[in-house]
């Protein structure tokens, strides 16, 4: 079935800093999306990607989506406190196709 | 501009209970519309979802059920919750026939005591 990876579960970096994460997955993807959780809300998207090779930015955040359809990845710059949160990466196989989410990551930034 | 409903935001309910939570979305016709559980702050499953009045896949066997009486709204119940009901459960909606994103809503949070 489809599935996409997301690893490592938990992520901690000092603030400043950058930070990688990565989505993988086995199936071909035709639309990859990443999301951000805060602590008790809904995940809330930051950046929607819908063709191979793509490059997207939103401030501080730069996503791409593979070459090959089947991974994607999201840079933060500079890391700020209000970071924190969970990292969800999401891929669509067709328009009204399931959304299929990773496991997320936490990410803890250190002042 | 769209927006989506979800309530209760939490809710405490006794093993055995019946279970109705709502979502409605406005500003947009013909959605697909999601149920996801989240249980312990990680991982989003999917347990319904729907591409039109009446139309639901389930993804999971499990307590519950979903309906879809009306275009923009998505009604997820249990005629009995069990304690392994209990987590947080955000419905989401997206456009039909788009390979676009899903917007969530804030979530209920359902703890079966």
């Amino acid at each position: 079935g489809q599935q996409l990876n997301q690893s490592p579960q938990s992520m901690f970096i000092q603030e400043g800093e950058d930070v990688s994460m990565n989505c993988t997955s086995s199936s071909i993807f035709n639309t990859w999306l990443w999301y951000k959780q805060d602590p008790g809300e809904g995940p809330v998207l930051l950046i929607a990607l819908y063709k191979a090779g793509e490059l997207t930015s939103n401030g501080r955040l730069t996503a791409q989506f593979g070459i090959t359809r089947k991974d994607s990845f999201l840079n933060i710059s500079a890391s700020i406190p209000s970071d924190v949160g969970i990292y969800f990466c999401a891929g669509r196989i067709g328009a009204n196709s399931k959304l299929t989410f990773g496991k997320g990551i936490t990410l803890s930034v250190r002042p | 501009s769209q927006t989506i409903h979800q309530w209760p935001a939490t809710l405490v309910q006794p093993v055995g209970s019946p279970l109705s939570l709502e979502c409605t979305v406005e500003g947009t016709s013909n959605p697909n519309l999601y149920w996801y559980r989240q249980a312990a702050g990680r991982g989003l499953q999917l347990l319904f979802y729907s591409v039109g009045i009446g139309q639901i896949s389930s993804e999971v066997p499990q307590n519950l059920s979903a309906s879809r009486p009306q275009d923009r709204q998505f009604i997820l119940s249990s005629k009995k919750l069990l304690l392994s009901d209990s987590g947080f459960y955000l419905c989401a909606w997206s456009l039909r026939d788009r390979l676009t994103e899903a917007f969530f809503g804030q979530g209920t949070r359902l703890t079966v005591v």
